[in-house]
């Protein structure tokens, strides 16, 4: 139980573009999701909370317009990240909240922006 | 700002012997704590948690240890076997809905177990 998906696993896009990731809670229904970034050999950032039915809350120095997340439903959270840079290359995880303070990852999606 | 670090950022072990992995916590508020394990390009995934109330908690293989008058949680493992290689993150929280469920994470440690 409490298995968590992401979607892509792996993505390379050109500056500019914009990517979409997807973090599915597979076995159960999360009314929070939590997205993380990871750069090589660092441990894991919070970028934002998404909570299901309204708007997430962004962690200080995440730009909200850059990255946008939408939380339709309790199994489903997006992530995209709107004219991609470079830089923005990451492992970027989702999480997802089964009890009240216990949370289990999705598998990552690695992004390169070229 | 509150922090949650880890004393070793590389652990070699041999196979068989038991592993312990420290991790310090500086927020005194925290009642909630984490082991994730992490393989490359993996997601984290989840070992054990212990609340502020034990100062002891035992799974299969793993045990953790909180020491709230230091600030300080340990994972012990067991007979150590390859497939236990990975990165292992402590992640605090405060333990309640909402916000306060955020998790923050240690810098990580790297096991290492050799044949």
């Amino acid at each position: 139980g409490a298995v968590v998906s992401q979607h892509p696993s792996r993505v390379i896009c050109k500056s500019g573009t914009s990517v979409k990731i997807e973090c599915r809670s597979l076995d159960f229904q999360a009314t929070t999701m939590f997205w993380y970034r990871q750069f090589p050999k660092k441990s894991l950032m919070l970028m934002a909370t998404s909570n299901e039915g309204s708007k997430a809350t962004y962690e200080q120095g995440v730009e909200k317009d850059k990255f946008l997340i939408n939380h339709a439903s309790l199994t489903l959270s997006t992530l995209t990240v709107t004219s991609a840079h470079p830089e923005d290359s990451s492992f970027y995880i989702c999480s997802a909240r089964l009890r009240a303070d216990t949370q289990y990852f999705g598998p990552g999606t690695r992004l390169t922006v070229l | 700002g509150e922090s949650v670090g880890l004393h070793l950022p590389t652990l070699s072990v041999q196979e068989g012997d038991n592993s312990i992995i420290n991790c310090a916590y500086s927020n005194s508020a925290s009642d909630y704590f984490i082991w994730y394990k992490q393989e490359s390009g993996k997601g984290p995934q989840f070992i054990i948690d212990i609340r502020s109330n034990m100062d002891k908690r035992q799974g299969q293989r793993v045990t953790v240890l909180l020491n709230k008058t230091v600030k300080h949680l340990s994972l012990q493992i067991a007979a150590t076997q390859p497939g236990d290689s990975a990165v292992y993150f402590c992640a605090e929280s405060l333990g309640l809905t909402g916000t306060a469920s955020k998790l923050t994470f240690g810098t990580g440690t790297r096991l290492q177990v050799t044949l």
